[in-house]
């Protein structure tokens, strides 16, 4: 399977723990966006990464949230001192131009 | 005013009837708009893009697009059961290819 890939599925946490994720993209796309979505509610926008420079970040990314990408390849999104609000499915797309593909998402549960 | 709305629905329709979904945008440069289906607890998955107004037909899928209205639809013909699930309009809007996306129609097609 050659399609955006996200680790893990599920994560339940404990309220004020560190949490991290992995997406993987399709292998020819230079670009990446991290969503994040909410019971009855589309996908917003959280970050996106051209190779490996991060060019927007939405100010629903607080100072708690960073994310990045080294290599251009595989990118990570980290939540620091997890809050109950945080939880949501987080999804990772990928695209070579406008057309985005979305990972499976991880769903994160905070207690 | 929300940068794209959809009717949050349920809309409901009988197996073979046509399904009609909506989508109204707030950003008259905006050029490329997408159709996502997403069932629950997945991720969403692209059904088809348009950029030019007018139709666009595939298979029993036909999008619309009237730039003047700042408005894109999509028709669901000979609608299935396993058509039942959240279908999501996406908008380019500004740089960076990022999305923003309606709240979702849920549809419900009985048997």
């Amino acid at each position: 399977d050659t399609g955006v890939s996200q680790d893990p599925r599920h994560k339940i946490t404990k309220r004020g723990q560190n949490v991290t994720f992995r997406c993987d993209p399709i292998s020819e796309h230079n670009r990446l966006y991290w969503y994040r979505q909410t019971l009855g509610q589309g996908p917003e926008f959280l970050t996106y990464f051209q190779n490996e420079a991060q060019l927007e970040k939405s100010r629903l990314l607080s100072d708690r949230f960073s994310a990045e990408r080294p290599k251009g390849s595989f990118s990570t999104l980290e939540i620091q001192r997890t809050e109950q609000g945080d939880s949501a499915m987080y999804l990772c797309a990928s695209s070579s131009y406008d057309t985005q593909y979305f990972g499976p998402g991880t769903r994160l549960t905070v207690l | 005013q929300k940068e794209v709305e959809q009717n949050s629905g349920p809309l409901s329709v009988p197996e073979g009837a046509i399904a009609s979904l909506n989508c109204t945008y707030s950003d008259r440069v905006s050029q490329s708009f997408f159709w996502y289906r997403q069932y629950s607890g997945k991720s969403p998955e692209l059904i088809m893009s348009i950029y030019s107004n007018g139709d666009k037909e595939d298979g029993r899928f036909t999008a619309q697009l009237n730039k003047a209205s700042q408005y894109v639809s999509l028709l669901i013909r000979d609608s299935q059961p396993s058509d039942s699930a959240t279908y999501l309009c996406a908008v380019i809007i500004g740089d960076f290819n990022k999305f923003y996306f309606g709240s979702g129609t849920k549809l419900n097609v009985k048997p």
